[in-house]
């Protein structure tokens, strides 16, 4: 059974620049959620998608969207980036909504902002 | 706000002790508490999750929780060296979306 597929692994993208990662979830999940990870702040949710419904969002600047497709793989989009926005962005995906058993995280998109 | 407290160590064992790591949570409405353990450079990995009071057995590991003093625990018996990573607590459950803590890291020394 295939896990949680990010790609690309690693980027690297100028300040003012936009990015999109992608996330392909374990097949037959419809639950999508993506979290940024930094030293400083940990993991903060950025949103959740259900059959390509938004379902919740965390407190980010309206610079990161995302959306789902109807084969339940996900995508997020940065715009305008910014040095702060150095960090490793986490997929996940559970059957459910709000990952009541638990997430399976992909292996993460590591973006540097220069 | 919903907050997760977990203590970012580093806890430091030695191979063979028995590992206990801490975490509290603020929102009483938590119904689902998980433990993840991630690698330096990997992403966090589900090992353990819990709903009910009292303890949770899966091979070395143990996951303690106490809704009334808003505490959960896990603990790690007979340690070993590739047990050394961060741990991260999450409370949530129903529709809403977990929390997570920072994270503790435990290191255990040979």
């Amino acid at each position: 059974k295939a896990g949680v597929t990010q790609t690309p692994r690693y980027l690297i993208k100028t300040r003012g620049q936009q990015v999109t990662l992608s996330c392909s979830p374990i097949s037959g999940h419809r639950s999508v959620s993506w979290y940024q990870q930094t030293p400083g702040q940990g993991l903060q949710f950025l949103f959740e998608y259900f059959s390509e419904t938004q379902r919740n969002k965390g407190n980010f600047p309206g610079r990161f969207s995302g959306r789902q497709f109807s084969n339940s793989r996900s995508e997020m989009n940065v715009s305008t980036l910014e040095l702060g926005d150095s960090a490793l962005y986490l997929c996940a995906s559970n059957l459910g909504q709000g990952a009541n058993y638990g997430y399976t995280f992909g292996s993460g998109t590591r973006l540097t902002v220069v | 706000q919903k907050e997760v407290e977990q203590n970012s160590g580093p806890l430091s064992v030695p191979e063979g002790a028995i590992a206990s790591l801490n975490c509290t949570y603020s929102d009483r409405g938590s119904q689902s508490f998980f433990w993840y353990r991630q690698y330096s450079g990997k992403s966090p990995e589900l090992i353990m999750f819990i709903y009910s009071n009292g303890d949770k057995e899966d091979g070395r590991f143990t996951a303690q929780l106490n809704k009334a003093s808003q505490y959960v625990s896990l603990l790690i018996r007979d340690s070993q060296p590739s047990d050394s990573a961060t741990y991260l607590c999450a409370a949530g459950g129903g529709s809403y979306i977990p929390t997570f803590g920072r994270g503790t890291s435990l290191i255990v020394h040979p």
